[in-house]
């Protein structure tokens, strides 16, 4: 069975400073791994997606993400955090692209 | 525009009433899924479609129904609905599977 973990409910981090929003998961064989954003009473927006290959993959509005298969993580990261990057934001992973699995999210909180 | 339209946008009913939540895409996209979101929970496949006539479930299908006649909508139908069906509920569809998904707006279900 395919499950993702988000060990952290919310992130606070000073604007300017760089910021990382955890991703775990657990899948047999090679998954393909998914971010994506949620703004307050707007759907989901998608991010970036792992499927294969390097295992920095960089996505929308200067977020990139890192891969690493011992670990089995898929961390959320950006250099320089903005106010507007306050959102909920979900990991997700498909292990044939069909049947998705959502982590519970984690609320990135951005201060001024 | 290309986009996701769910109807409807809020909807107050009793347990026991048929509700259908209509879903449809103006992107040709194969793939359509719905899924609800619950806080602490994350969001949660319901049912899954690969293409007309193919549908399959998700991690939580019990109480829903499906169907996907026409490429473009996908509607989601609740026979009898109960009160632990109150949520919020997401289709999403996509150009294949393991593409990013394009999420509707959302649809707030409350059964009493």
């Amino acid at each position: 069975a395919q499950s993702v973990a988000q060990p952290e409910d919310q992130v606070n981090v000073a604007e300017g400073n760089p910021l990382t929003v955890k991703c775990t998961y657990s899948v047999s064989g090679n998954p393909y791994l998914f971010w994506y954003v949620q703004y307050p009473n707007r759907g989901l927006q998608f991010l970036l997606k792992y499927i294969t290959g390097d295992n920095l993959v960089k996505g929308s509005y200067g977020f990139e993400a890192e891969f690493n298969k011992s670990q089995t993580s898929f961390h959320l990261k950006k250099p320089s955090a903005l106010v507007s990057d306050s959102a909920l934001y979900f990991c997700a992973v498909t292990l044939y692209g069909q049947n998705f699995v959502f982590g519970p999210g984690t609320r990135l909180s951005v201060l001024p | 525009e290309a986009q996701v339209t769910q109807n409807p946008r809020y909807l107050i009913t009793v347990t026991g009433k048929k509700l259908t939540v209509t879903c449809s895409q103006n992107m040709n996209h194969e793939y359509m899924s719905w899924y609800r979101q619950d806080p602490g929970l994350g969001l949660r496949q319901i049912y899954y479609s690969m293409n007309v006539e193919v549908t399959d479930k998700g991690d939580v299908p019990e109480g829903y129904k499906v169907s996907r006649k026409e490429k473009r909508n996908f509607p989601l139908i609740l026979e009898s609905p109960s009160p632990n069906q109150t949520s919020l509920y997401f289709c999403a569809s996509a150009w294949a599977k393991a593409n990013e998904q394009f999420f509707g707006p959302g649809t707030r279900l409350t059964v009493l």
